[in-house]
């Protein structure tokens, strides 16, 4: 049982280029978060979606956009990269309803120079 | 800002020893929920409290949940040196009418063999 992959694990990109990170899970979860982990300010949700076709902005939007066109992938955009969106990418996915854990993927680590 | 915010940021303990953790945050909750990072990995959920519970038991593990001082401790008993991780809450903001989690800052945990 794979739960929640992130692709791809790494990745440097030049300022101004633009890139997607693909999240996957296994578990029909309707619900999936993509966070960023900076050092010393914790996980900061970006963008969430909770079902097929839906998403809403979380604490940090700007600069991303994110698309769930399949209930299993959760994909994050960022149009034209800038040195601020250098960070750890996590996405996680939970079941509907209060009280669910979140299960996270193993993070994405993006380097913009 | 974020809504939850752990103290202390860093924590140094001896095997056997106990560790806590404190939570704060700042908006009335429908849960919370602490999870565990290895370095360079994904989060793992380790136990939720209720906004209608006061303290919870899983194992080592004991949480305490006080609604009228927006604020959790998770005890961690018998440290060992695999227990050396960083340490989240996350909440559950009732604001939203959707499942949400909000991450705090997180305590970094230094078990020392």
């Amino acid at each position: 049982n794979a739960g929640v992959t992130q692709t791809p694990k790494f990745r440097v990109l030049k300022t101004g280029q633009s890139m997607t990170l693909l999240c996957a899970q296994d578990m029909n979860h309707e619900y999936m978060y993509w966070y960023r982990q900076d050092p010393g300010m914790g996980l900061r949700l970006i963008h969430y979606s909770v079902g097929e076709g839906t998403t809403a902005k979380g604490e940090v939007p700007d600069g991303y956009n994110v698309s769930r066109l399949k209930k299993q992938n959760f994909l994050l955009g960022l149009e034209s990269a800038a040195p601020s969106q250098t960070s750890v990418y996590f996405c996680a996915s939970s079941y509907v309803g209060e009280g669910t854990e979140a299960f996270f993927g193993q993070g994405t680590r993006l380097t913009v120079v | 800002s974020q809504q939850g915010e752990e103290d202390p940021q860093a924590l140094s303990i001896q095997e056997g020893e106990n560790a806590t953790m404190n939570c704060s945050y700042k908006t009335s909750i429908n849960n919370l929920q602490w999870y565990r990072q290895n370095s360079g990995r994904g989060l793992v959920h380790l136990i939720l409290i209720r906004s209608n519970e006061r303290e919870k038991h899983s194992g080592r593990l004991r949480v305490t949940l006080d609604t009228s001082k927006k604020s959790s401790s998770l005890l961690i008993t018998a440290s060992r040196a695999a227990d050396t991780a960083s340490y989240f809450c996350a909440t559950d903001p009732r604001i939203y009418n959707t499942d949400k989690l909000i991450f705090g800052t997180g305590t970094r945990l230094q078990v020392f063999p």
